[in-house]
């Protein structure tokens, strides 16, 4: 149990579009929900953390405008890189956090964005 | 979450047990501690985590000090596919932030 996915598992994109990153858990209903980028040879820095039905709260550095989180269900989050550019390449993982209270976290497998 | 602080890297015989330490001074009475690692290119897999007593499932077991001011992972008999990434992180119920975490390096 407690299967958090992620899709696409790795997307190409041009400069200047824009990406759009699901986040699902599977078997579990998922209150908060945390966004994750990791740069190469780096650790994970937290983006974002969203709960259901509010407003994403944005880690300081992070633009709000440039990575749009949406957490409309409980089983769902969504990341979009808005107008890509090649420095947002990354590996973009989330984690699901099952109920308020929880001290568990479940990460999903990460998504590999390349901008080019 | 606490500040933690591992060795950047260690090596470890295959088949010999790898003893993984973590330093974390400042954590508080209500956080616990938590064992994540990482293989290349994948999402963060959970190995363990405890309050005060040690802690043993079928990956690892977890050693806290009774200070609760380090604490040390023990793969029991390391192969190679537990070459990795190892995050120490004392949480709780906030985000969860990762270190720089220790990569192991597991040598036939």
């Amino acid at each position: 149990g407690a299967v958090v996915s992620q899709h696409p598992s790795w997307v190409i994109c041009k400069s200047g579009t824009s990406v759009k990153i699901e986040c699902r858990s599977l078997d579990f209903q998922a209150t908060t929900m945390f966004w994750y980028r990791q740069f190469p040879k780096q650790s994970l820095m937290l983006m974002a953390t969203s709960n259901e039905g509010s407003k994403a709260t944005y880690e300081q550095g992070v633009e709000k405008d440039k990575f749009l989180i949406n957490h409309a269900s409980l089983t769902l989050s969504t990341l979009t890189v808005t107008s890509a550019h090649p420095e947002d390449s990354s590996f973009y993982i989330c984690s699901a956090r099952a109920a308020e209270g929880s001290y568990e976290q479940y990460f999903g497998p990460g998504t590999r964005l390349t901008v080019t | 979450d606490a500040k933690t602080t591992q060795p950047p890297s260690m090596d470890c015989a295959e088949g010999r047990a790898a003893n993984l330490p973590c330093n974390h001074s400042t954590i508080s009475g209500n956080e616990y501690v938590y064992w994540y690692r990482q293989i290349h290119s994948q999402g963060p897999q959970y190995i363990i985590h405890g309050l005060k007593n040690n802690e043993t499932n079928e990956m690892a077991s977890l050693i806290i000090t009774e200070d609760r001011k380090s604490s040390t992972l023990i793969l029991p008999h390391a192969t190679l596919r537990d070459t990795a990434v190892y995050y120490c992180i004392g949480h709780n119920n906030n985000d969860m932030r990762f270190g720089a975490g220790t990569r192991l390096t597991v040598k036939p």
